[in-house]
């Protein structure tokens, strides 16, 4: 059974910069096709994506953010890390982990969502 | 590009309602289109990938569809059942981004 779990602090100042950790189980990321991405939701607004990470290292990111953000993957702890800098209070937000189920790499979607972690931005 | 959902629908119960989600620019059918279901509180959940294809545990009660003419895909719901209430997020990519539509919440009353 894949499951994702988000963790990272729940607090931050503005300036600072976010390092959330998304641990996955039922799946390696050394399985071709195999990618978890970062999802975020504003309180009562829509999904925003951030960032994706594949198998073989290849990395997506949105461009609005791009300059932000970075994403690793530790395969030998199942984890892949997302770091964003220079948070501000409308980065608040509950920040979602998911997978993309390893169907292909040709589109980019997502299957199994984590719990899902909740940030807050405030000085 | 971007995706244009209608901020909210509603129906009432054993109807059937159609959520849908046009493309900005671009074809719509250059790009798979897949849709989740968010209820309050909890993490989305996927109910149609690649357009039309229900995973497992889905009821056959949805599906998706795409119209090149409009440029838009639709979710369509039948026979709705009050725990079919949520946000329905339908989401595409360009390749490199991933786009999400700004979702639509179905009321079922």
């Amino acid at each position: 059974q894949i499951t994702l779990r988000e963790s990272g602090p729940t607090l931050l100042k503005p300036t600072q910069t976010l390092t959330l950790t998304c641990t996955f189980y039922g799946f390696s990321l050394t399985t071709s096709e195999m990618g978890v991405g970062w999802i975020r939701q504003p309180p009562g607004g829509a999904l925003e994506w951030l960032a994706l990470i594949y198998w073989d290292d290849q990395k997506h990111f949105s461009p609005s953010l791009k300059s932000r953000l970075t994403i690793t993957k530790d395969t030998s702890r199942n984890q892949v890390v997302l770091t964003m800098s220079g948070m501000d209070p409308v980065d608040t937000a509950t920040y979602y982990c998911a997978s993309n189920g390893g169907r292909t790499r040709d589109y980019h979607a997502f299957d199994i969502w984590g719990q899902g972690t909740v940030v807050a931005v405030s000085s | 590009f971007m995706l244009t959902q209608p901020h909210s629908v509603s129906e009432s119960p054993g109807k059937t309602v159609a959520i849908s989600c046009t493309r900005s620019s671009g074809s719509i059918a250059s790009n798979y289109v897949h849709w989740y279901r968010q209820r309050p509180g909890t993490s989305p959940t996927t109910v149609i990938y690649e357009d039309n294809q229900r995973p497992s545990g889905v009821p056959a009660r949805f599906s998706g569809s795409i119209d090149s003419p409009s440029n838009s895909a639709s979710l369509t719901i039948s026979g709705l059942k009050t725990e079919d209430e949520g946000d329905y997020y339908c989401q595409s990519d360009d390749g490199d981004s991933v786009i999400f539509g700004g979702g639509s919440r179905l009321t079922v009353l």
